[in-house]
């Protein structure tokens, strides 16, 4: 099984740009996350969905838009992008309590 | 807002030896969940334990076992038999039973010399 996938796993933007990082989960979980990771900070939770066509804020959801439109995959989109923005990107997903996680997206915002 | 804090931003030790990481956590909520987590230089996110609020009774794996303060909020990792492998990031995350917002610490940084 590949897990938790993320699609790209590197960008480059410039200022004002916009995109969307893909991440797609074969072992049909019902719940799916995006977190950022700065360095010497922890992760933080952007947004999550608990099903198919819901989504919700976490921690930090400005400046992001998320949607869920199959179970398997959940959609984090920058429309206007920040370098305040530059970050790691993760996703993760779960079934009930123990999340799994992708491999990650870096993303610098110039 | 429930706060993760790692009070060892870097930790060594030798290898074969043990080594504790700690970790602390504010709630006022009595059902959650704990996790210990590592980042390699792979970047990937990899579950190392995790342990029950309700459960009293301290998570083991192989060489990774907790130390579950419940009354002092403190949740510590120790590893046993350091490997050369075990070098990474290690994060202590906490989760409200029955909410999806999980936070992090801000992660302690293992090195395990040879």
């Amino acid at each position: 099984n590949a897990g938790v996938t993320q699609t790209p796993k590197f960008r480059v933007l410039k200022t004002g740009q916009s995109m969307t990082l893909l991440c797609a989960q074969d072992m049909n979980h019902e719940y799916m996350y995006w977190y950022r990771q700065d360095p010497g900070m922890g992760l933080r939770l952007i947004h999550y969905s608990v099903g198919e066509g819901t989504t919700a804020k976490g921690e930090v959801p400005d400046g992001y838009n998320v949607s869920r439109l199959k179970k398997q995959n959940f959609l984090l989109g920058l429309e206007s992008a920040a370098p305040s923005q530059t970050s790691v990107y993760f996703c993760a997903s779960s079934r009930v309590d123990t999340q799994y996680f992708g491999p990650g997206t870096r993303l610098t915002v110039l | 807002a429930q706060t993760v804090t790692q009070s060892q931003p870097e930790m060594s030790v030798q290898e074969a030896e043990t080594v504790t990481l700690s970790c602390t956590y504010d709630t006022s909520e009595s059902d959650y969940y704990l996790f210990w987590y590592k980042q390699p230089p792979s970047r990937q996110m990899i579950l190392v334990i995790r342990q029950e609020a309700y459960k009293q009774q301290n998570a083991t794996e192989n060489r990774f076992s907790v130390n579950f303060q419940k009354a002092a909020k403190s949740f510590s990792l120790k590893i046993s038999d350091s490997q050369l492998g075990d070098a990474a990031m290690y994060f202590c995350a906490y989760r409200r039973y029955n909410n999806n917002d999980m936070r992090f610490g801000a992660g302690t940084r293992l090195t395990v010399k040879p």
